[in-house]
């Protein structure tokens, strides 16, 4: 089956630092999305890349769409509390409709 | 308006029963997904409706497993014979469509299942 290799798999950092993470596959996806899950709660979608290339925002939050199609990052700037949780990165698949989800890389965030 | 819904939001039960999963999509949401996840684990996708048909369901475990959507609105996972190894959190979610492109998916809070 498919595989997503996410990194780091967990990251301490301060407030107010930069955070980034990324994603990595063997197959070329059609989208890219990315989540955040809080504990006790299901993801919420933070971005969504559709496009090879592609750079988004969102608030303090930025993603790319790898121009292989293979590969996603996203960046955190000047993180705050509240960013703490575990992110996911997801690939989509449009011929087979499926969703196939990274490990996740859970941040903490130092007061 | 509501989001996803699933019940019951935890369930122990003994190995060897039978369990069902609730899942309530967003109304009008005509794609609906579950999913599994284990502790400190990403998705594990299962299955996928569309309407009330199941295009795909290549991601169940094993036939233990099997899930029905009626009315194209409610959806039931049903477990039968639980193992130790089905605890894990069962995430349901759904989208409005299913297109060409990957449609936004709203994730319910899950159902935490452990099987003793």
């Amino acid at each position: 089956g498919q595989q997503l290799n996410q990194s780091p798999q967990s990251m301490f950092i301060q407030e107010g630092e930069d955070v980034s993470m990324n994603c990595t596959s063997s197959s070329i996806f059609n989208t890219w999305l990315w989540y955040k899950q809080d504990p006790g709660e299901g993801p919420v979608l933070l971005i969504a890349l559709y496009k090879a290339g592609e750079l988004t925002s969102n608030g303090r939050l930025t993603a790319q769409f790898g121009i292989t199609r293979k590969d996603s990052f996203l960046n955190i700037s000047a993180s705050i509390p509240s960013d703490v949780g575990i992110y996911f990165c997801a690939g989509h698949l449009y011929n087979f409709n499926k969703f196939y989800f990274g490990s996740g890389t859970k941040l903490n965030v130092k007061p | 308006g509501a989001g996803v819904s699933q019940s019951p939001s935890n369930k122990v039960t003994e190995k060897g029963k039978d369990v069902e999963l609730r899942c309530d999509p967003i109304s009008g949401h005509t794609a609906l997904y579950w999913y599994r996840q284990s502790l400190g684990q990403g998705l594990e996708f299962l299955i996928y409706f569309q309407g009330n048909s199941a295009p795909d369901k290549s991601g169940l475990p094993s036939d233990r497993f099997s899930a029905e959507r009626t009315g194209g609105s409610v959806s039931t996972l049903t477990i039968q014979r639980t193992q130790q190894e089905d605890s894990a959190v069962y995430l349901c979610a759904s989208s409005l469509k299913r297109t060409r492109g990957a449609d936004t998916q709203y994730f319910g809070p899950g159902t935490r299942l452990t099987v003793l």
